[in-house]
């Protein structure tokens, strides 16, 4: 079954820096998606950003992107000028096209936004 | 455009009873998923829905838990009897695409259970 993993629980970072979030994961398949959801507290979860495995080109929204390595099986996050609105729960998910479609996601990275 | 709705947004129970979620889908998406998301980790899915037909319902404990999406709009998931694992937030979200498009889920507020 495919797995992913968050190995940093938490993290914090000053205003305006950046930081960067991991992501590994395990998987046979060539053909998948890639996300990162965001779940501020109590409110409801967002699409950050997306990747196409096949697609060699990082994928980038604004003040977020993404190092995707497909060899490493790694996609980690970064942001950019980090705002206070950045704070929330972020999660790494995997999708599969073949077979078991669906969204198998990590622990979950607490990032917090020091003003 | 709405988004998702859920309903109850908070329910405390006792272990052995009943209960049951509500979720309306945004208008249009072929596909609903219900997930079950317990406190520290990421949501889990429990089952798929596209339209009426279930896709995949592998992780839903079928002795307890049943869900279903009649017309093809709204869902409700219940549990029966409740245990005290059950306590979670459950999650509802929907897509345009179709299972294996890999389209963006769009989340409710989901409903927090406590089973005491």
């Amino acid at each position: 079954a495919q797995t992913v993993t968050q190995s940093q629980p938490e993290m914090s970072v000053q205003e305006a820096e950046t930081v960067t979030l991991s992501c590994t994961y395990d998987t046979s398949e060539s053909d998948y998606y890639l996300f990162w959801y965001k779940q501020p507290p109590s409110r409801q979860m967002i699409l950050v950003i997306r990747q196409e495995a096949y697609k060699q080109q990082n994928a980038t929204e604004n003040r977020f992107s993404v190092n995707f390595q497909k060899a490493a099986k790694s996609f980690s996050l970064k942001i950019s000028d980090s705002q206070l609105g950045d704070a929330a729960m972020y999660f790494c998910a995997y999708y599969q096209i073949q077979g078991a479609q669906k969204l198998v996601f990590g622990q979950g990275t607490r990032l917090t936004i020091n003003p | 455009e709405a988004g998702v709705a859920q309903s109850p947004r908070y329910k405390i129970i006792e272990k052995r009873q009943s209960v049951a979620f509500w979720c309306n889908p945004i208008s249009g998406h072929a596909t609903l998923y219900w997930y079950q998301q317990i406190l520290g980790q990421g949501p889990k899915l429990l089952i798929q829905f596209q339209n009426n037909g279930v896709v995949d319902d592998s992780q839903l404990p079928k002795d307890r838990f049943s869900a279903e999406r009649l017309k093809g709009v709204d869902s409700t998931l219940k549990i029966q009897p409740a245990k005290l694992e059950d306590s979670a937030v459950y999650l509802c979200a929907s897509s345009l695409d179709h299972p294996g498009q890999g389209g963006e889920q769009y989340f409710g507020p989901g409903t927090r259970l406590t089973v005491t």
